[in-house]
């Protein structure tokens, strides 16, 4: 079964912390993505990836940094949290434009910041 | 730049219902890809179904069938006799072939079916 894994299903951090919110998918996609979810505001793209070591902004970046040092790993970074970082974190990864089965996303990060 | 509209934020419906989702997408590219998620109260999202812009032939999957019509933007969701585990959030989501697969959602639905 083809997975995308999420390091943690919860984390709770203080304010001021730089947070790493690692994941792994396991089906040699090209494109990795970190979206979060806020209620009424759906989910919105932080940052994306489509190669190794490269990464595009999304429409919320900031505040955030990724790395993309191998192909099956994407972090997200939150280089110094603050409360209104406090969210639902998903990733998701899949072939160019979601061919074979769509975008896959991992179960999520419930951040809380205090 | 895409968009993706759901103006729909909650829907509530009694068991057996059908009961369709509405989706409405901006777009300035000709090839484009949309895509609707369905996600249950544990939180993952779901891959429902996945269509190109050249394709608009309308789909079946068991109880579950998509509208795609070009002319009006919109690519809406029908449940057919729903039952209370479709109760989910269900998200569109559109992706443009020149914005390097970056996936756009809309606000999502809050489905509720009551038995």
């Amino acid at each position: 079964d083809v997975k995308v894994t999420q390091s943690s299903r919860y984390l709770v951090k203080r304010t001021g912390e730089k947070v790493f919110l690692e994941c792994v998918q396991d089906m040699d996609h090209e494109n990795m993505f970190w979206y979060r979810q806020d209620p009424g505001l759906g989910l919105r793209l932080i940052y994306f990836s489509y190669d190794v070591k490269m990464k595009e902004k999304g429409d919320i970046p900031e505040g955030y940094s990724v790395s993309r040092e191998k192909k099956e790993r994407f972090s997200l970074i939150l280089e110094s949290a603050s409360t209104n970082q406090t969210s639902m974190y998903l990733c998701a990864s899949s072939f160019p434009h979601g061919q074979n089965y769509g975008y896959t996303f991992g179960s999520g990060t419930r951040l809380t910041v205090v | 730049a895409q968009k993706v509209t759901q103006a729909q934020t909650e829907i509530s419906v009694v068991e057996k219902e059908d009961v369709t989702l509405d989706c409405v997408y901006e777009t300035r590219d000709t090839t484009y890809y949309l895509f609707w998620y369905k996600q249950p109260p544990s939180g993952e999202l779901v891959f429902l179904i996945r269509r190109n812009s050249f394709d608009e032939q309308n789909e079946i999957s068991g109880r579950y069938s998509w509208n795609f019509q070009k002319s009006t933007s919109s690519f809406n969701f029908t449940i057919t006799a729903s039952q209370v585990v479709d109760s989910a959030v269900y998200f569109c989501a559109l992706s443009e072939e020149t914005s390097g697969s970056r996936l756009t959602f809309g606000e999502g639905t809050q489905l509720t079916v009551n038995p």
